[in-house]
């Protein structure tokens, strides 16, 4: 988990509401993604960045929206629309990717949100 | 389409027993594969990755898996066992049709017990 932080560890939700998930890495990447983990689905894409001020959909970019103003930074909202957003969140990054790229995902630790 | 399958939901094995988590992967031309493992309420911490050269790669902690093109197969091996190596695994494939984006398609994973 070391260089990449999420905070919070828990995030409780009322239904409606949008929260804000931190995502911050001092390793120097370019690239950042965001990832949903639900018991026995594995992980999907929600977003994923390259460069700073740019951002792509992932699988499952429905509910939720990012920003990239930093390259350190890549915070993930869900928004009220997200119908289901109980779930564990879990951010990576990587050297930038360029053509045929062989780079590794390095994760943080996570952040489980639960919607009450 | 690209996929990656972990056939065993759960695999059971005695300390000190040879473990072997299994992985399947469809995708076009070569593939680039990675093992990851997540211990309960961490992030994912990367393992080994196969990209081109020796079928077998040798990873952390012990672990090793072996590429095999034919079988189009990419099985996590260990030796022996602890009972530290309890933990989920994760299998993962990139995504070649991602535009030159480092998007990979992760297994659903396999629970790993190790019984004293």
């Amino acid at each position: 988990d070391g260089g990449i932080t999420q905070s919070p560890k828990y995030l409780f939700r009322k239904e409606g509401q949008n929260v804000t998930l931190s995502c911050e890495q001092n390793l120097n990447h370019d690239a950042m993604y965001w990832y949903r983990q639900d018991p026995g689905q594995g992980l999907r894409l929600i977003y994923y960045s390259q460069i700073v001020n740019d951002f792509q959909k992932g699988d499952i970019a429905e509910g939720y929206s990012v920003s990239r103003e930093k390259k350190e930074s890549f915070p993930l909202t869900v928004t009220s629309a997200q119908k289901n957003p109980t779930a564990f969140y879990l951010c990576a990054s990587s050297i930038l990717a360029g053509g045929p790229s062989t780079d590794t995902q390095y994760f943080g630790p996570g952040t489980r949100l639960t919607v009450l | 389409a690209q996929s990656v399958a972990q056939p065993e939901d759960q695999v059971n094995v005695a300390e000190g027993n040879p473990l072997t988590v299994k992985c399947t992967y469809s995708v076009s031309g070569n593939p680039y594969l990675f093992w990851y493992v997540q211990y309960p309420n961490r992030g994912l911490q990367f393992l080994l990755k196969y990209i081109t050269g020796d079928n077998l790669v040798k990873g952390s902690y012990g672990f090793e898996a072996e590429f095999n093109k034919s079988q189009t197969s990419f099985h996590l091996k260990k030796p022996s066992a602890l009972v530290s190596d309890s933990a989920l695994y994760f299998c993962a494939v990139r995504d070649m049709f991602s535009g030159g984006y480092n998007k990979l398609i992760f297994g659903a994973g396999t629970r790993l017990a190790v019984h004293p």
